[in-house]
């Protein structure tokens, strides 16, 4: 099955600098990328997600990039904010079934 | 995206119960649901996926006479956690699957205790 490897593990950035989390899969048949942001005793939140056909994709102060070659692909918060402290979670899907990241908690001191 | 309900959102039992957690698409009609489970500071790691009218498919080391699926409705499925132990406790979060099918909303989870 599916193994996604997802780092760092925690991540500590000052307000307004930029925060990437990297993921690499396993499956060369993944086609399908989302992230998840997840506060505290919150359900998981589809932030953004890329399909394989696309090496890049922006939504205002996000991005993820796709390297299919290499199995990996990358998160990008730019001027980050105290509201964006969350555990991201990447995930990889080849049969509509999602494989999970282990997380990332960031913490976006002010 | 896809708005999704579950009920309860806690539930606290004691050793040797049976628990019922449903998961509602309140806004479309899901032919696919998926059931995770969440441990404290854990991924989420997919116990099920769930089709409506026929037979769940588990995932390797699931226990599918404990952990019973029913998916009756394209907008209802519920997962019943038996005879519980502590071991049991822990977060279960659903997901609908949306028109695209690959992408997934999740319910506000259930938060269970076995005491």
């Amino acid at each position: 099955g599916e193994n996604v490897e997802q780092h760092p593990s925690t991540l500590s950035v000052q307000e307004g600098d930029s925060a990437v989390i990297k993921c690499t899969y396993s499956d060369s048949a993944s086609n399908y990328f989302p992230w998840y942001k997840q506060e505290l005793g919150k359900r998981p939140q589809l932030i953004i997600d890329i399909r394989s056909n696309v090496g890049e994709k922006k939504d205002q102060r996000i991005a993820v990039t796709l390297n299919k070659t290499a199995k990996h692909f990358s998160l990008h918060i730019t001027e980050t904010q105290p509201e964006d402290s969350a555990v991201y979670f990447c995930a990889a899907s080849a049969d509509y079934k999602l494989s999970f990241g282990a997380g990332t908690t960031v913490t976006v001191r002010a | 995206g896809a708005v999704v309900s579950q009920h309860p959102s806690r539930v606290i039992c004691k050793s040797g119960t049976s628990v019922k957690i449903e998961c509602r698409s309140l806004d479309f009609q899901a032919t696919t649901m998926f059931w995770y489970r969440q441990f404290p500071k854990q991924s989420l790691m997919l116990m099920a996926t769930s089709n409506e009218g026929s037979k769940a498919t588990y995932e390797q080391g699931v226990e599918k006479d404990k952990f019973l699926i029913n998916h009756a409705s394209l907008t209802l499925s519920t997962l019943t956690v038996t005879s519980a132990h502590p071991e049991d406790s822990s977060f279960y979060i659903c997901s609908v699957s949306s028109g695209a099918k690959e992408t997934q909303y999740f319910g506000p989870g259930t938060r269970l205790l076995v005491l």
